[in-house]
Parts: structure tokens; sequence; C-alpha cells
């Protein structure tokens, strides 16, 4: 069960779009549609935001959209404002109940 | 409105134990699998462990499977984690957060557990 590989940063100018990727394996990213997006602000519990590869709850906004090919889960963010610069991480189910989570990916807004 | 709220940490030696508790409200506590997920200060998050309602299912993750032990009191709405053979690595925030299919809706505000000695 090795965690998911995220890069470890991402940037872009408010207004743009950013994506931020998630490799993992045919046993986990790959396997299952259980794949989830958190935002974690410095010192804050993570904010669930992206569930089941692309659905969104209540309250998140709709400028974040996930997607799946393969092996590989993104998140991708449009219109960057300011208040979305945070640390990103994925996780997905890897069988027998197990969750994994990516390494994280901090996105600045320039 | 839904509340998490974990105790427990604290100051152990290398060596120890630790039992982590959470208590929840706001939501129908069994409804929900419970989980335990860490952050290493500086760190990213680790998934440790989750129990389903009424202890009918435990998972752990691999690295610590052995060294954890999760229940749950569904009466009294609250998760708990024990954690035997403390390491230095194991100094982390840990998280109690609600688990359905695989995602964590919600999430406490952590406990900080430091092992040094």
């Amino acid at each position: 069960q090795s965690a998911l590989t995220q890069p470890p940063s991402a940037s872009g100018s408010p207004g743009q779009s950013v994506t931020i990727s998630c490799t993992g394996t045919s046993s986990d990213v790959g396997a299952y549609d259980y794949v989830s997006w958190y935002q974690q602000h410095p010192g804050k519990a993570p904010k669930l935001m992206i569930y089941e590869v692309n659905k969104r709850p209540s309250g998140v906004p709709d400028r974040f959209t996930g997607s799946k090919s393969g092996n590989t889960a993104s998140l991708t963010v449009s219109g960057l404002q300011a208040e979305d610069e945070a640390d990103y991480y994925c996780a997905s189910h890897a069988g027998g109940g197990i969750v994994i989570f990516g390494g994280g990916t901090r996105l600045t807004v320039l | 409105q839904v509340h998490l709220e974990e105790s427990g940490g604290g100051l152990v030696k290398p060596g120890g134990s630790l039992r982590l508790s959470c208590a929840a409200s706001g939501f129908t506590f069994t409804d929900y699998s419970m989980s335990w997920i860490r952050q290493a200060p500086g760190k990213g998050l680790e998934w440790l462990s989750c129990v389903s309602p009424g202890n009918k299912h435990a998972m752990y993750a691999d690295p610590l499977r052995g060294r954890l032990s999760v229940s749950r009191d569904d009466a009294k709405r609250s998760v708990f984690l024990q954690i035997d053979n403390l390491r230095a690595e194991d100094t982390a925030v840990y998280y109690c957060a609600t688990e359905n299919y695989f995602k964590s809706d919600y999430w406490g505000r952590g406990t900080l557990v430091t092992v040094s000695s």
C-alpha cells in the first residue's frame, strides 16, 4: 500500500485554471471509482472537496472538478481565487476497506 | 451541526501506549463508519483505521497493523484508537472523521500526540 503520487507543488494566477494529478495503480485508483480530494488550509482540518471521482459535496464551488483516466485521477480548480491557496490531498480506496492518501500538493495562487 | 472532538493526546515516552477518544454529535452516529487519520508535523495525511457501526468490521493500514486497535461505543457516540509501542515517528496530529463509501465527510480538529523521552 504505497502512497498515491502527487506533484509537491502547483501554481496559477487568479482567474486561471490549474490541474493536480494523483497517480496510483490498478489496485487502487484504477480499480475503484472511490477517489476523493481534500483541501487543507494551514492549521486547519482537511475538508472534503470531491468524492467518487467527480462528485461535489454541498457547498463546494463548481470551480472544483474531478476526473479519472486509468490509474491517474485529477483535480482541476478553475477561476483560481486567493482562498484556493492550500494543500490538496487525493485519496483512494485500495481494497479490503483500506484507504490510501497521496503525498499532497501545495497550491499557490500567484 | 456535525461536531467531532478528539481527546487523549499528549506527551508519551517511546514504547508507551495511548488511547485516543473521539466524541461525536450532530448526526446519526450509527449511519457512519468512523476513521482515524494522522498527520506528522509538516507531512501529509495518513489513513490509519476504520470501524463500522456496532464494531462489526475494523480495518487497519498495513504498516501499523498489530499496534493499533480501534473500537466504538455507539450508545455513547464515541470512537477510540489504542496505539501500542509508540515510536518517535508516531508523533502527529490524530484526526477522527466520519467515513462513508471511503470518503471522510466530516473531521474533528485533531489531537496532538508527541512521542519523546
